[in-house]
């Protein structure tokens, strides 16, 4: 079965410092994989995809992700972590059995130090 | 475009109560669900539809139940309430085929005591 893994529940940095949220996938094809975020007391955006082609992929608010099939890692990075980015992330993959499902990670709270 | 809407925002209800969770998308979105989220467990769905009649189930079907008479709206039923439903809440909706693109609405704080 697929599986989603984001590792560490609560990650924390300063202000102005590398963001690395982490991402581990499971599964047999070529995944899609996606980053969602979500801000306090709101739903989740979607941040960032990848579907097919370049294997770096940007998204908002300065947010990229990279694809690493050898790794089965999608980990979130931001160069320089900003007040305004903490919020909890989410990573995901679209389900194999099902055009309409997402395999969702547990989330991760991105914590900002002033 | 309003997007997706939900009502309530919050709701307490005793255990052995019904109610309904509403949802409304105004984006002529075929694909619609619900979603449970609960503290380091990420998202689990509930019920999906991929249009108008058509419903089926998701991860963690049992003790709701959904209908779709209409493509703006999929509400979810609450049939006889449990502490363990204790949730926030999440309807999301999307282009036919792009599922994994959802447009998600602000969420339900649900406490059942």
């Amino acid at each position: 079965a697929q599986s989603v893994t984001q590792l560490g529940s609560h990650v924390s940095v300063s202000e102005g410092a590398l963001v690395l949220l982490r991402c581990n996938y499971s599964s047999s094809v070529p995944p899609y994989l996606f980053w969602y975020v979500q801000y306090p007391n709101q739903g989740l955006q979607l941040l960032l995809k990848y579907t097919t082609g370049a294997t770096l992929v940007k998204g908002i608010n300065g947010f990229e992700a990279e694809f690493k099939k050898s790794e089965t890692s999608f980990h979130l990075t931001k160069p320089s972590a900003h007040m305004s980015d903490a919020a909890e992330y989410f990573c995901a993959v679209k389900g194999l059995d099902s055009n309409y499902q997402l395999i969702w990670g547990a989330g991760t709270k991105l914590i900002i130090k002033p | 475009n309003a997007g997706v809407t939900q009502t309530p925002k919050f709701q307490v209800l005793k255990t052995g109560q019904s109610m309904t969770l509403q949802c409304a998308q105004d984006m002529n979105h075929e694909y619609m669900s619900w979603y449970r989220q609960d503290p380091g467990m990420g998202l689990r769905l509930i019920h999906y539809s991929v249009g108008a009649g058509i419903t089926d189930q998701g991860e963690v079907p049992n003790g709701y139940n959904v209908s779709r008479s209409t493509t703006e709206d999929f509400p979810l039923r609450l049939l006889s309430a449990a502490p363990s439903q204790t949730s926030v809440y999440f309807c999301a909706s999307s282009v036919s085929g792009r599922a994994h693109e959802q447009y998600f609405g602000p969420g339900t704080r649900l406490t059942v005591t």
